[in-house]
């Protein structure tokens, strides 16, 4: 079944770190392009990065600078390293495969979510 | 700071027709980049219902319709049931953000 599971969500106090990783089972990660996404409580979704097949990246402003997307091809991973959390970053953090083409994008599967919670 | 524009709540009795409308802009939905929605229960993450504007994927309920004109998608639910209460989310693709970009979300309540 193709699916993802993320983990190393957890309660981090502001300006400190945290990196999630997400494993994909039954696809490659690294054929695809792969997104987080994250969701604040209450609130909507909102795209954080991505990265291409070709191993660049892309980030939202709100977290360029902080947020770093990787991928581990030997593991079939995708990770999310935050630095420099503040309580604004407080969110469930999906990652998703995200399909690209001429007319667009959608993502599809999503993993269950991890929660990263700033405070202190 | 979502790009596309959902009208924050909806309803309808069970069996009515609701329909949710995302309204974007000349450089995502208007530039003609396809629509797709996601449903999302309380503690789940989001599952998409409809993508490239009005397709539904195997095992989404007929009652589930989309479509697009001009710079706006309208999803609709005909047939309202209880287990369509839910969250729905639009998203689409902005050329000049470079990314793709979601609604502000709609819940859906069955009366």
């Amino acid at each position: 079944e193709v699916q993802l599971v993320e983990s190393g969500g957890g309660l981090v106090q502001p300006g400190g770190s945290l990196r999630l990783s997400c494993a994909a089972s039954e696809f490659t990660v690294s054929s695809n392009y792969m997104s987080w996404v994250r969701q604040a409580p209450g609130k909507g979704l909102e795209w954080v990065s991505v990265i291409y097949r070709d191993g660049s990246s892309d980030y939202a402003d709100s977290v360029k600078g902080r947020f770093t997307i990787s991928r581990d091809n030997s593991k079939n991973t995708l990770y999310l390293q935050m630095n420099s959390l503040t309580t604004e970053d407080t969110a469930m953090y999906y990652c998703a495969r995200e399909y690209r083409y001429d007319s667009g994008s959608w993502f599809d599967p999503w993993g269950q979510g991890t929660l990263v919670t700033v405070s202190s | 700071q979502s790009v596309l524009t959902q009208p924050p709540s909806a309803s309808g009795a069970p069996g009515q027709r609701v329909t949710i409308s995302c309204s974007g802009s000349s450089s995502n939905i208007g530039a003609g980049y396809d629509v797709h929605w996601y449903q999302q229960f309380p503690g789940t993450a989001p599952k998409f219902v409809i993508y490239g504007n009005n397709n539904r994927p195997s095992g989404v309920p007929d009652r589930f319709s989309g479509s697009k004109s001009g710079s706006s998608a309208s999803l609709a639910i005909t047939g309202l049931q209880a287990e369509d209460e839910a969250d729905y989310y639009c998203q689409s693709y902005d050329s000049s953000l470079s990314r793709s970009v979601f609604g502000t979300g709609t819940k859906v309540t069955v009366l």
